[in-house]
């Protein structure tokens, strides 16, 4: 089956670090891209981290400096080392991946869109004295 | 960075009625464009891609339209199981950033 289950949420102080893991299963985390999305209570959802199959990464301005994305491919998780933590981390932090998904545009051309097809259920980061 | 904006931010409707959600990107993304559905409490489920692609499993009531800055999400009968929130998603940045809209809201009238 083919699914993400995050682990790592905890109630942590301002300034302090965590750091969340993103466990893949039915399918490989290296070949693909994959993100970290976020979502404060009762807020929309927040992109916040990628890393390319090829292991170059990417971040929201919010977090940039601050938060690091990586992956262990003989465990096949993903993880997301969060530093300096705020009061406005505070999220549900899901896990994503990126699929290619493919669509024919005329004859003998595919595009390829990339969209969030496999989610998480979500681990809690609460920043709090 | 390209900004999502979505319109309504919540809507009320009936089982049966047809349901159009608006999402307007700040600058062309040609049609790099999804389209995510989340019920209280659970992760997001993926209904669009590419602006107007069904997502295998979705059903055909859910559609998709649109390009360059403006795309609709349209429900042609809504059914009890689609009152959720639903978000507009952009993947036409390259490094890609893949933002998000702010979510619109659909309840039961």
């Amino acid at each position: 089956e083919v699914q993400l289950v995050e682990s790592g949420g905890d109630l942590v102080q301002p300034g302090g670090s965590l750091r969340l893991s993103c466990a893949a299963s039915g399918f490989t985390v290296s070949s693909n891209y994959m993100n970290w999305v976020r979502q404060a209570p009762g807020k929309g959802l927040e992109w916040v981290s990628v890393i390319y199959s090829g292991g170059s990464t990417n971040f929201a301005d919010s977090v940039k400096g601050r938060f690091t994305i990586s992956r262990d491919n003989s465990k096949n998780t993903l993880y997301l080392q969060m530093n300096s933590l705020r009061a406005e981390d505070t999220a549900v932090y899901y896990c994503a991946r990126a699929a290619k998904l493919s669509v024919i545009a005329g004859r003998d051309y595919t595009e390829l869109y990339d969209a969030f097809d496999i989610w998480g259920q979500g681990t809690l980061v609460t920043v709090s004295s | 960075d390209i900004q999502l904006t979505q319109s309504p931010s919540s809507l009320s409707a009936s089982v049966g009625d047809r349901v159009t959600i608006t999402c307007r990107a700040s600058q062309s993304i040609r049609n790099y464009l999804n389209w995510y559905q989340q019920k209280p409490g659970k992760a997001p489920k993926l209904l669009i891609y590419g602006a107007s692609s069904l997502q295998s499993g979705v059903p055909s009531r859910f559609s998709g339209s649109g390009s360059g800055t403006d795309f609709t999400l349209t429900i042609s009968s809504l059914q009890p199981v689609d009152f959720a929130t639903y978000y507009c998603q952009q993947s036409y940045n390259n490094p890609y950033m893949y933002s998000f809209g702010q979510g619109t809201k659909l309840e039961i009238k």
